[in-house]
C-alpha cells in the first residue's frame, strides 16, 4: 500500500515562534491531503485540508503548502503556543480508493515555554 | 466536543472475553470507519462502511466483527483477542463522495491480559 512519513519524530520550539512540520507522499495521483492533531488522551482533530489543485492554503495560525513536484506537504504553525503541543500528522487520499486515507506516523511537536 | 462519541473510553478484558466498542456520530454522514492506533505506528484502518454497506476490511481477523445498524452508529465486537490486539481503537465518520475529512472520536484505550 501507500506510505505517507514525516521526516523528524519530534520537535521542539519556543513559545512565539514558528513551527514547521513536513510530510513526504510517494503518490501522484493523490488529490486530498489533512493534517490532524492528536493531543494526549484524544483523538485526531481535524487542522486543515488542501487539495492537489492548490499550492497553498491559509487557516486562523496555520498555513498548509503543497508541492507536488516533490511530493511534499507541510504545515507552517504561526506563533506557536503551549497548547499546540501534540502529535501531528498528515493523510493522503488517493482518488482510485474512494475515500480510503493512508496517514504518517506522526510529529511530537513541543512548545518550550 | 468531537461530534463523533466512543463508549467505553477504557476497556480491560481477558482472552476469552466477549466485549463491544460502540460509536456515534452526530455529524450526518454516510461513512463510518474503524482504525487501530498502536504506538509508532500509523493509523491502521480495519473496516468502512458506507451508507450501512462494508466496504472495506482489511485483513482483519476474525475476532474482531464488525456492525453498522444505521448510518449513526457503529460497533465493534470483540472475541478472544490476543495481548497484540492491546491499541487504540479509534473511530470516525465521514462524506463520502466528496473530498471530505474523516472526523474523529476519541478512542477506545483496549488492554488485553
Amino acid at each position: 500500500g501507500e506510505s505517507v512519513g514525516l521526516h523528524l519524530p519530534t520537535l521542539s520550539v519556543q513559545e512565539g515562534d514558528n513551527s514547521i512540520i513536513n510530510c513526504a507522499y510517494s503518490n501522484s495521483a493523490s488529490d486530498y491531503f489533512i493534517w490532524y492533531k492528536q493531543e494526549s488522551g484524544k483523538g485526531p482533530q481535524f487542522i486543515i485540508d488542501i487539495r492537489s489543485n492548490m499550492d497553498k492554503r491559509q487557516g486562523q495560525r496555520v498555513t498548509v503548502l503543497l508541492n507536488k513536484t516533490v511530493k511534499h506537504l507541510s504545515l507552517q504553525i504561526a506563533a506557536t503556543q503551549p497548547g499546540d503541543s501534540a502529535v501531528y500528522f498528515c493523510a493522503e487520499m488517493l482518488s482510485n480508493t474512494g475515500n480510503q486515507f493512508y496517514f504518517g506516523t506522526g510529529t511530537s511537536l513541543t512548545v518550550i515555554p | 466536543e468531537t461530534g463523533v462519541t466512543q463508549t467505553p473510553r477504557h476497556l480491560v478484558m481477558g482472552m476469552t472475553n466477549k466485549k463491544s466498542l460502540k460509536c456515534e456520530q452526530h455529524l450526518g454522514h454516510n461513512a463510518m470507519y474503524w482504525y487501530k492506533q498502536s504506538a509508532k505506528k500509523p493509523l491502521e484502518l480495519m473496516f468502512v462502511y458506507s451508507l450501512e454497506e462494508r466496504v472495506e476490511n482489511n485483513s482483519v481477523p476474525s475476532r474482531f466483527s464488525p456492525e453498522c445498524p444505521n448510518s449513526s452508529h457503529l460497533f465493534l465486537h470483540l472475541h478472544t483477542l490476543q495481548p497484540e490486539d492491546s491499541a487504540l481503537y479509534l473511530c470516525a465518520s465521514s462524506r463520502q463522495g466528496v473530498d471530505s475529512p474523516l472526523h474523529f472520536g476519541n478512542g477506545t484505550r483496549l488492554t488485553v491480559t
